[in-house]
């Protein structure tokens, strides 16, 4: 089945751009998310990424896709202390709408 | 728009018990999704509901059943409880029919075995 890998922590200061990276294993995956989980939240989707783009732009998020290696990132640019929290990676299958999660990373933002 | 939710928020049983937890599904929404996470992890995926029926199963042992009503609520139930089944259970929703299936998240229900 797929399995889902991320980096488990990044820190950046605030103003910087933060890079989060995620690689998948199923070449098959027909969409890939981004979900943002702060503490004793639940999971907030951020943007999604259809397989067959390259690049997908959303005010301060930019992801990209790297298909042939799959790899995906998300881009957070100006990051401020608010972005603070867990950001998961997730591919869909060509099947039915069920996710694999990876463990997630944790991004702290210091002022 | 209320968005998914959940209820209980917390809950606490004791080995061995039974639970019922609940989800009322984004509106417009007709597909329920079940995730199971522990702490640290990722969620992990425990069923899925469309049309009233268990259409999709991750590895989670028959304990494990839910259902979901014509109003496309959903329940999960998990019986014999283990120790190892404390972890935030979070139901997602979604529409059948967009081509993304994208699931949103409800803030979870923490169960705590002990």
């Amino acid at each position: 089945g797929e399995d889902v890998e991320q980096s488990l922590f990044l820190s950046v200061r605030e103003g910087d751009s933060s890079v989060i990276n995620c690689t998948y294993t199923d070449s098959s995956s027909t969409y890939l998310y981004w979900y943002k989980q702060e503490p004793g939240a639940g999971l907030q989707l951020l943007t999604y990424i259809f397989s067959n783009m390259d690049m997908k732009q959303d005010q301060r998020l930019t992801v990209l896709l790297n298909k042939k290696d799959k790899h995906l990132s998300l881009r957070i640019a100006d990051t401020q202390t608010g972005d603070s929290a867990i950001y998961f990676c997730a591919a869909k299958d060509s099947g039915y709408s069920t996710l694999t999660f990876g463990k997630g990373t944790m991004l702290l933002v210091s002022p | 728009d209320a968005g998914v939710t959940q209820s209980p928020t917390h809950l606490i049983k004791t080995r061995g018990q039974q639970v019922t937890l609940r989800c009322s599904p984004k509106s417009g929404h007709d597909t329920v999704s079940w995730y199971q996470q522990a702490l640290g992890q990722g969620p992990q995926f425990i069923f899925q509901y469309y049309e009233e029926e268990e259409r999709q199963r991750g590895n989670f042992p028959d304990r494990f059943s839910g259902h979901q009503f014509p109003n496309y609520s959903s329940e999960l139930n998990v019986n014999a409880l283990l120790l190892g089944d404390s972890a935030l259970y979070l139901c997602a929703s979604s529409w059948e029919r967009r081509r993304g299936g994208e699931q949103y998240f409800g803030p979870g229900t923490r169960l705590t075995v002990t």
